[in-house]
């Protein structure tokens, strides 16, 4: 069935980049998805990107996309204290109809 | 647009007691899912719609209900609540084209004693 997984903890310093990381195993996964959750709040849509295409790049984020290897990734430049979130990795099954999601990833921010 | 609504914010309940959480969307939607957040383990799905009167099984189904009598509503039943169901609940809803956003509710806490 489908599965994607992500490490739990990721720690960096403020002003550095993170690199979030994902697996997942449907080669059929129409869309991928990165998701951001505060504390105490829902998940929030962050980017997400097309199974046809590598990268896509909004400001500070950067995503990649190796399909061959199913595997995704989140870049963030220059992280701030309030890019603090868990993070989420997502995949939309082929017949469209559900979104599978990762454990999730908690960015902390040390100064 | 109020988006993606859910009642109550936080639940105790007794082991065996039954209880419905609510989750009402107002963008006309038609997929509309349930998930369940614990720690580690990210979102889980109980139960998905793909439009009114149409349900299906995610991961996690069993202990809960849900049905879709109209597109706004998708209440999630917990017939005999146990312990094993405290959670984070979270609604979520969205289009069936376009890149698929799904938009989340606030979350229901629940706690089972």
């Amino acid at each position: 069935g489908e599965d994607v997984e992500q490490s739990l903890f990721l720690s960096v310093r403020e002003g550095d980049s993170s690199v979030i990381n994902c697996t997942y195993t449907d080669s059929s996964s129409t869309y991928l998805y990165w998701y951001k959750q505060e504390p105490g709040a829902g998940l929030q849509l962050l980017t997400y990107i097309f199974s046809n295409m590598d990268m896509k790049q909004d400001q500070r984020l950067t995503v990649l996309l190796n399909k061959k290897d199913k595997h995704l990734s989140l870049r963030i430049a220059d992280t701030q204290t309030g890019d603090s979130a868990i993070y989420f990795c997502a995949e939309r099954n082929s017949s469209a109809s559900k979104i599978i999601f990762g454990s999730g990833t908690r960015l902390s921010i040390r100064p | 647009n109020a988006g993606v609504t859910q009642t109550p914010k936080f639940q105790v309940l007794k082991t065996g007691q039954s209880m419905t959480l609510q989750c009402a969307q107002d963008m006309n939607h038609e997929y509309m899912s349930w998930y369940r957040q614990d720690p580690g383990m990210g979102l889980r799905l109980i139960h998905y719609s793909v439009g009114a009167g149409i349900t299906d099984q995610g991961e996690v189904p069993n202990g809960y209900n849900v049905s879709r009598s109209t597109t706004e509503d998708f209440p999630l039943r917990l017939l005999s609540a146990a312990p094993s169901q405290t959670s984070v609940y979270f609604c979520a809803s969205s289009r069936p084209g376009g890149q698929g956003t799904q938009y989340f509710g606030p979350g229901t806490r629940l706690l089972v004693l």
